[in-house]
């Protein structure tokens, strides 16, 4: 799988979007690009996948960078209960995901 | 819908003593993933199962821990004997080949291990 890079940490003001980077210059053309958050004390939670093309869902926006080297989630409007551990990951066809060290993101009031 | 479900939520036990966690995944789901997770490793994934036949157990640490998927709902992951050092949160997680763009894996909210 090709490795990503994300920054260890980063603050978010409540109300605000909330830009998460991730670097993942070595990705091949059939890797996906995969977002999770893991709140305390929980399991992973899915937010949005994509391949190409920028993805938009209920809880998150993918900007994938046109070379795919990076992406970029957002967060629209974070709040209190975003604060968590946010990975990037990207996926070959093989069906599992590895996972890094991900963004600590806290979001304050 | 219900979703991945794992028990013992919490466990405590004794060096030396047999660990089974249990999973339950997502009903239809073709694929289970069984993770670890502790401060210095992060998540790591121990094994994954396609169809209940084991695909990839690369990730096992070692001939103490064992899993099984005897059928499409259920799952074992079995440590014997426990070591402090299995003490970990241990989570499973499940998904459905899909033939459109990727497929997602979701997880169960995890078993803690802390072996004494």
């Amino acid at each position: 799988d090709a490795k990503t890079t994300q920054p260890p940490s980063m603050d978010c003001a409540e109300g605000r979007a909330a830009n998460l980077p991730c670097n993942h210059s070595t990705i091949s053309g059939n890797e996906y690009v995969y977002w999770y958050r893991q709140i305390h004390s929980q399991g992973p939670q899915y937010i949005i996948h994509g391949l190409k093309n920028n993805e938009t869902n209920e809880m998150a926006s993918l900007i994938i960078t046109e070379d795919r080297k990076s992406s970029t989630l957002i967060l629209p409007h974070a709040t209190l209960r975003d604060t968590a551990v946010y990975y990037c990951i990207v996926r070959t066809n093989d069906y599992k995901l590895s996972f890094g060290a991900g963004t600590t993101v806290t979001v304050r009031a | 819908d219900a979703g991945v479900i794992q028990s013992p939520r919490h466990e405590v036990t004794e060096m030396g003593q047999e660990v089974t966690l249990r999973c339950k995944p997502i009903s239809g789901h073709d694929y289970l993933f069984w993770y670890r997770q502790t401060m210095m490793r992060g998540l790591e994934l121990l094994i994954y199962f396609n169809n209940n036949v084991p695909i990839d157990d690369s990730g096992m640490p070692e001939d103490r821990f064992s899993a099984k998927m005897p059928n499409a709902s259920f799952s074992t992951l079995k440590i014997q004997p426990s070591e402090p050092r299995d003490s970990a949160v241990y989570f499973c997680a499940s998904s459905l080949r899909g033939r459109s763009s990727g497929n997602t894996i979701y997880f169960g909210e995890g078993s803690w291990l802390t072996v004494v």
